[in-house]
């Protein structure tokens, strides 16, 4: 199946700073989805932004959209050591059936 | 609310065995779809069920294969089990095409 990619594949920050996660797909979508994953258990929906929509806010959280680049950011501020997680980018894409495309994740390290 | 219901969590079977997994969605919820991680692959769609029908089919063997009953929880099934088989198995369900629920998943390990 077609899947984005993310990058970094990694990263690893102190407690406090911010952390910014890249996530770029391939077709044209209704929506672009991220989701938080804690040592290989479930998703846990984090945020959805709509293709007409190109930043959104949701406590620590902003994501950005650019349909023209195909890509999306997510930024996590004054990260905190929960946020220790693999974080993944999940688009619906227009034309599709109904279901998530995802890319292969960003595992991010909180250190305190 | 209660939220997805993945059983059982972890599973080991052995090549060539058959397996079933469970997933009971947020009540009123009617779409149930099902994906596959691994570490190599990644996270990839296996189907999706609506009102006891599959809309929708990933790319994978016939060996997969699922079912919705009438309350919505739904099943999945795996026969002639492989190595290559071992993976998390999510379930997801939806009102929408605009959020999806996940459960904890099911660890399934092939020996």
């Amino acid at each position: 199946s077609q899947q984005g990619e993310e990058d970094p594949q990694a990263l690893s920050i102190q407690e406090g700073e911010n952390a910014t996660m890249n996530c770029s797909y391939k077709t044209s979508i209704n929506n672009l989805q991220w989701y938080r994953q804690n040592s290989g258990r479930g998703l846990v929906h984090l945020i959805l932004i709509r293709s007409n929509e190109r930043e959104k806010h949701s406590g620590r959280l902003r994501v950005t959209l650019d349909t023209s680049k195909k890509s999306s950011s997510l930024l996590i501020t004054a990260s905190r050591a929960a946020d220790t997680a693999s974080y993944f980018c999940a688009t619906d894409e227009i034309q599709g059936a109904q279901k998530l495309v995802f890319g292969q994740g960003t595992r991010l390290t909180i250190n305190p | 609310k209660a939220g997805v219901t993945q059983t059982p969590r972890y599973l080991i079977k052995t090549r060539g065995q058959q397996v079933t997994l469970s997933c009971s969605p947020i009540s009123g919820h009617r779409s149930v779809s099902w994906y596959q991680q691994t570490p190599g692959q990644g996270l990839q769609f296996l189907f999706e069920y609506f009102s006891e029908t599959q809309r929708n089919k990933g790319n994978f063997p016939g060996r997969f294969s699922g079912r919705q009953f009438s309350n919505s929880r739904s099943e999945m099934n795996v026969s002639t089990l492989e190595l290559g088989d071992s993976a998390l198995y999510l379930c997801a369900s939806s009102l929408s095409r605009n959020g999806y629920t996940f459960g904890s998943g099911t660890r399934l390990t092939v020996v």
